[in-house]
């Protein structure tokens, strides 16, 4: 079975602070995936990585980095955190190729006050 | 613009009973729709896939129809039980890998 882990379930932290969020998968895959998801809306890209050192912006990028240096790790940063990012943030990888199966992690609700 | 609507926003139904979801887009060019479920305060997981010479295809009591024609899909779930209760999202695939998620159905399967 696909196994994506994320560093946290729940987090709290105050304005102004730089927040990481960890990604784990053991299934070797190339892609992964950052994605926020608010009450409303539905998922919106982040950013997401085909390849180590690899990254691309999705929807969504301002406010955020990322981070890939190794294949099964996949990293989120906040650099300053803001009450607007206060968010369940969703990873998620995929082999290549169309159409392709994502899996998702647990996700992480990031509370900023 | 890309958009996934889904309809209803949200449903009650009794244990045992079937129910149809559904999916409309606009999204071109077109790839692939895909349903997922979600456990509250858990990432999605996948039910189906459909590419676009597929119109049906189903994972258990879980049956997805596509009609590319119409931009068409629902989700119907047979025989329904007190674990399906979660929110079902449908999302659409387009372009070289890129996505649109919709906002999602919320069952409810009361006993």
């Amino acid at each position: 079975d696909v196994k994506v882990t994320q560093s946290s379930r729940y987090l709290v932290k105050r304005t102004g602070e730089k927040v990481f969020l960890e990604c784990v998968q053991d299934m070797d895959h190339e892609n992964m995936f950052w994605y926020r998801q608010d009450p409303g809306l539905g998922l919106r890209l982040i950013y997401f990585s085909y390849d180590v050192k690899m990254k691309e912006k999705g929807d969504i990028p301002e406010g955020y980095s990322v981070s890939r240096e190794k294949k099964e790790r996949f990293s989120l940063i906040l650099e300053s955190a803001s009450t607007n990012q206060t968010s369940m943030y969703l990873c998620a990888s995929s082999i290549s190729g169309i159409p392709y199966e994502q899996y998702f992690g647990p996700g992480t609700r990031l509370t900023v006050t | 613009k890309n958009q996934v609507e889904q309809s209803p926003q949200s449903l009650i139904i009794l244990e045992g009973k079937n129910c149809t979801l559904q999916c409309n887009y606009t999204v071109s060019p077109f790839s692939n729709l895909r349903w997922y479920k979600q456990d509250t305060g858990r990432g999605p997981v996948s039910l189906t896939i459909m590419t676009f010479s597929e119109n049906t295809k189903s994972n258990g009591r879980y049956t997805a129809t596509l009609d590319a024609d119409t931009k068409q899909s629902s989700l119907h779930i047979t025989a329904s039980q007190l674990s399906d209760s979660a929110s079902y999202i449908c999302v659409v695939g387009f372009g070289n890998e890129k996505l649109t998620f919709g906002t999602g159905t919320r069952l409810t399967i009361i006993p």
